[in-house]
């Protein structure tokens, strides 16, 4: 069984606090990683697909690391904002399983107060 | 257009009921997914179509029953499902299955409760 773990499970940030958390899946058999925002009642939204060991990419505040070696990825965002209040998924895809089955951590929870 | 279109956003059916999801995207999509999700739990997939094909099914209950009538739509249809099937049920769209380093579009779900 794949274990896809994301810390914390749940934070709470003032605005203005920069933040940031972890996903850990397993080294080895690495395809790719991805990153989705989940606001309440609407649907995930994709944010980061990772492919590279060192992989670094930016979406306006936000941000993730990939490291494929020691099998974690982190995600930042800059200067919360109270509409970054959100679950963050992160899904893995090993590579032998092309097929689309992702696997998902079970979410980091993040409320941003004014 | 970068939408997947999930209907009825809720539904609440009997056990002895048939009743079906959709979904539809335009995207060009060619991959299309159902996914399950129970609450504090992470989704968990049910179905892949790849090209209208059904290429995954993660020994799901026959009493769920995937259709993709064309690339545009799928159909997930329920017949005497059990209380412990309500959850929230999502589909998803991405370019390809394959190689599979594509964005996946979610919708935003359907809400099933089974009474």
């Amino acid at each position: 069984i794949l274990n896809v773990e994301q810390s914390p499970q749940s934070l709470h940030v003032q605005e203005g606090d920069s933040t940031n958390f972890t996903c850990s899946f397993p080294s080895s058999n690495f395809y790719a990683l991805h990153w989705y925002r989940w606001e309440t009642a609407k649907s995930p939204e994709a944010l980061f697909v990772m492919t590279l060991n060192g992989d670094e990419k930016k979406k306006g505040r936000i941000s993730a690391t990939l490291n494929t070696k020691e099998g974690y990825s982190y995600l930042y965002i800059k200067g919360s904002q109270p509409e970054d209040s959100a679950t963050y998924l992160c899904a893995f895809l090993p590579i032998y399983n092309q097929g689309g089955k992702l696997i998902f951590g079970q979410g980091t929870e993040l409320s941003v107060k004014p | 257009d970068t939408e997947v279109t999930q209907t009825p956003k809720h539904l609440v059916m009997g056990m002895t009921n048939k009743k079906s999801l959709k979904c539809e995207q335009h995207m060009g999509h060619r991959a299309m997914y159902w996914y399950k999700q129970k609450a504090k739990k992470p989704p968990e997939l049910m179905f892949v179509y790849s090209y209208e094909k059904l290429s995954i099914n993660e020994s799901v209950p026959s009493r769920f029953s995937p259709e993709c009538p064309n690339s545009s739509l799928l159909n997930l249809h329920l017949h005497a499902l059990q209380p412990e099937d309500s959850a929230l049920y999502l589909c998803a769209s991405s370019q390809g299955a394959r190689g599979f380093r594509n964005t996946i579009y979610f919708g935003e779900g359907s809400w099933l409760t089974v009474v």
